[in-house]
Order: C-alpha cells, then sequence, then structure tokens
C-alpha cells in the first residue's frame, strides 16, 4: 500500500523559508511512471499546484511561486522536499504531496498545515 | 493558461437523487487531460476520474465522468450520504505546463 507523508513546521515566520518534506512508503520516488509534486489549499479554499520534481532532480512548477521554489529529490531516504522562500501570510495553507501520474494526481499525503505568522 | 469554472457552486440534493456537475474550460482541452477529485471534510482530495471518464481504483460505478472539448461533467447517481463532499475538476496544460483546478462545487446530502 503506497503512502505519502508530509512534515515539516506548522509555523513560519514572515519572510522566512517554509521547508516541508514528504516520505514514500511502498513505492520508490526512482520510478520513471511518476512525478513527485506539491499542491496546496489555503484555508477555506481551493487547490493549487505547486510544482513536480522528477526522481532526475528535474522540476516543473507554477509560474507564479517558480522564483521562490526549490524542489529536490532524496533517493536514499525515498523522500521528496519544497522549499519555498520569502512566504507571506498569503502562503498560510495545507501543504499536500502527491504522486503525479503525468496528467493528475493519483495519490495524495494527508496534508500539513503551515501558517505563515509572526 | 486555461481556466476551469465549475457550477453550480453548492448542490444540496436527497438521498437517492441524481447529482450532475459540471467543469466548463476557457479554452479547448483534451479529455486524456481532465480528472476529477473528491474531497470530503478534513480529508485529502481523492482521485475519482482521469482521462474525463475513466474510473480511479475502489470508485463506485454510481460515479461517471465524461465530456469533450470544453465541457466535462462529474455524473452521481443514487446520492448516499457519503457523497457529502467538494468535488473539483482538474486539467492539465501543456504551454507551459500547469495543473489548474476548478473552484469545486460543494455537494450536499439533505
Amino acid at each position: 500500500q503506497v503512502q505519502l507523508q508530509e512534515s515539516g513546521p506548522g509555523l513560519v515566520k514572515p519572510s522566512e523559508t517554509l521547508s516541508l518534506t514528504c516520505d514514500v512508503s511502498g513505492d520508490s520516488v526512482i520510478s520513471s511512471r511518476y512525478y513527485w509534486g506539491w499542491i496546496r489549499q489555503p484555508p477555506g479554499q481551493g487547490l493549487e499546484w505547486i510544482g513536480y520534481v522528477l526522481s532526475s532532480g528535474s522540476t516543473n512548477s507554477n509560474p507564479s511561486l517558480k522564483s521562490r521554489l526549490t524542489m529536490s529529490v532524496d533517493t536514499s531516504k525515498n523522500q521528496f522536499s519544497l522549499k519555498l522562500t520569502s512566504v507571506t501570510a498569503a502562503d498560510t495553507a495545507v501543504y499536500y504531496c502527491a504522486r503525479t501520474s503525468y496528467w493528475n494526481f493519483d495519490l495524495w499525503g494527508r496534508g500539513t498545515l503551515v501558517t505563515v505568522s509572526s | 493558461e486555461n481556466g476551469l469554472t465549475q457550477s453550480p457552486g453548492t448542490l444540496s440534493l436527497s438521498l437517492g437523487e441524481s447529482a450532475i456537475l459540471s467543469c466548463r474550460a476557457s479554452q479547448a482541452v483534451s479529455s486524456s487531460y481532465v480528472a476529477w477529485y473528491q474531497q470530503r471534510v478534513g480529508q485529502a482530495p481523492r482521485l475519482l476520474f482521469f482521462g474525463s471518464s475513466t474510473r480511479a481504483a475502489g470508485v463506485p460505478d454510481r460515479f461517471s465522468g465524461s465530456g469533450s472539448g470544453t465541457d466535462f461533467t462529474l455524473t452521481i447517481s443514487r446520492l448516499e450520504p457519503e457523497d457529502s463532499a467538494v468535488y473539483y475538476c482538474q486539467e492539465y496544460g501543456t504551454s507551459p505546463v500547469m495543473y489548474t483546478f476548478g473552484q469545486g462545487t460543494k455537494l450536499e446530502i439533505k
């Protein structure tokens, strides 16, 4: 059974960097069938794609976030990560990691709430 | 970048009725690139359909997806209490690569 689990600080100060990790079990991030992605959802709002990383380290991301975003994969730990710099209150959201099956998201983590506040 | 508009915003129906949820794209999109998700309260979204009409594993056949071009539909027949959720459509765009979600339709079961 494949599972994804997000982890990271639940509170980040404005202007600092938000860092999250997604642990993958039951599948391998080396798999060429999937991309490993991030999606966020501000409280009470809809879903916004953040980006994805491939096992090779190649990435693709939402143009609106690209300048602040770094994504990476650690094949030795079977996990992938996200860093978002210079955060503001607008970055407060539930962050989901998701297995990306080329054109859709077929498996999601449970999500982690990150609040940006001083 | 394509935009997706879902309607209605909220749908309130009784047990056993059928729900028809609409997703309209501002530009034509390949049906291969359209997916639907269900998000129950407090849970992560769950993939229901990919390729517009291919049911994901474990999705009851009361659910069906259809559409082409700019208009896509999710139909849920014989509504059950556990169908109460927000439903999102999503499309994949290629230039640039972008995954876009509709704003969601909230389905309430009376």
